[in-house]
């Protein structure tokens, strides 16, 4: 089992509706989670971070959390052509380094 | 621009050649970490640094990777005898050590894209 793993997709929305990615980890003693969104050819650029069970809104963005089901997600409302990225979960690894680690990746395409 | 810098951005090189990257990171930070991204994959962790001390090194990277950093300012990671399955983009990030949440937030640099012909 991937210790991060998600949908590869493509996911593909079109624009103005909502698109939801999903996450889950596999180490219970992970504590924080984030969401980076990375275009094509940059660097990943981190957008929600979520330390708690629930929701954590920013915008149009809505990070949900929950532990014991060992899933994290993102909401993107209002969903803007400028959004089609893909976007990675990180999650601690709490032994150790204290690293990210990230998962696949899922690709999503806002169509116009 | 997050404040963490890599150079070169890209570097083509032949099989078998040496080559280095360099990374500085925001000034603050104590952390910093090197990562490798392949097409269609989330970046995978490499190595990361404390200060000048080297805390860790992933199962991943073999003995012809070798990462420093001196005076725990910037950081370079070498990798020595290139082999096209080296071929990748190499992600420099930063963090600040300390206590409370979120000191894993990774900040990262735009990344040194490496291909080995």
């Amino acid at each position: 089992q991937k210790e991060v793993e998600q949908n590869s997709g493509p996911l593909s929305v079109p624009e103005g509706a909502i698109a939801s990615l999903n996450c889950t980890y596999s180490d219970r003693g992970s504590q924080s989670f984030f969401w980076y969104r990375q275009y094509s050819g940059k660097s990943p650029e981190l957008i929600m971070s979520i330390y708690s069970n629930g929701d954590k809104e920013d915008g149009r963005f809505t990070a949900q959390l929950n532990k014991a089901s060992q899933y994290v997600s993102l909401l993107i409302r209002d969903s803007q052509p400028s959004d089609s990225a893909t976007y990675l979960c990180a999650v601690n690894i709490p032994q150790g380094a204290q690293k990210l680690v990230f998962g696949q990746g899922t690709r999503l395409t806002i169509n116009p | 621009d997050t404040g963490v810098s890599q150079d070169p951005r890209h570097k083509i090189t032949k099989r078998g050649q040496n080559v280095t990257f360099r990374c500085d990171p925001i000034s603050e930070h104590n952390r910093l970490y090197w990562y490798r991204q392949t097409l269609g994959q989330g970046p995978e962790f490499l190595t990361y640094f404390q200060n000048e001390a080297q805390l860790e090194k992933s199962r991943l990277l073999s003995d012809r990777f070798s990462a420093e950093r001196p005076k725990g300012s910037f950081s370079t990671l070498e990798i020595q005898r290139t082999e096209q399955g080296d071929s990748a983009m190499y992600l420099c990030a930063s963090s600040l050590a300390g206590p409370g949440q979120g000191r894993e937030k990774l900040f990262f640099g735009s990344g040194t894209q490496l291909s080995v012909l």
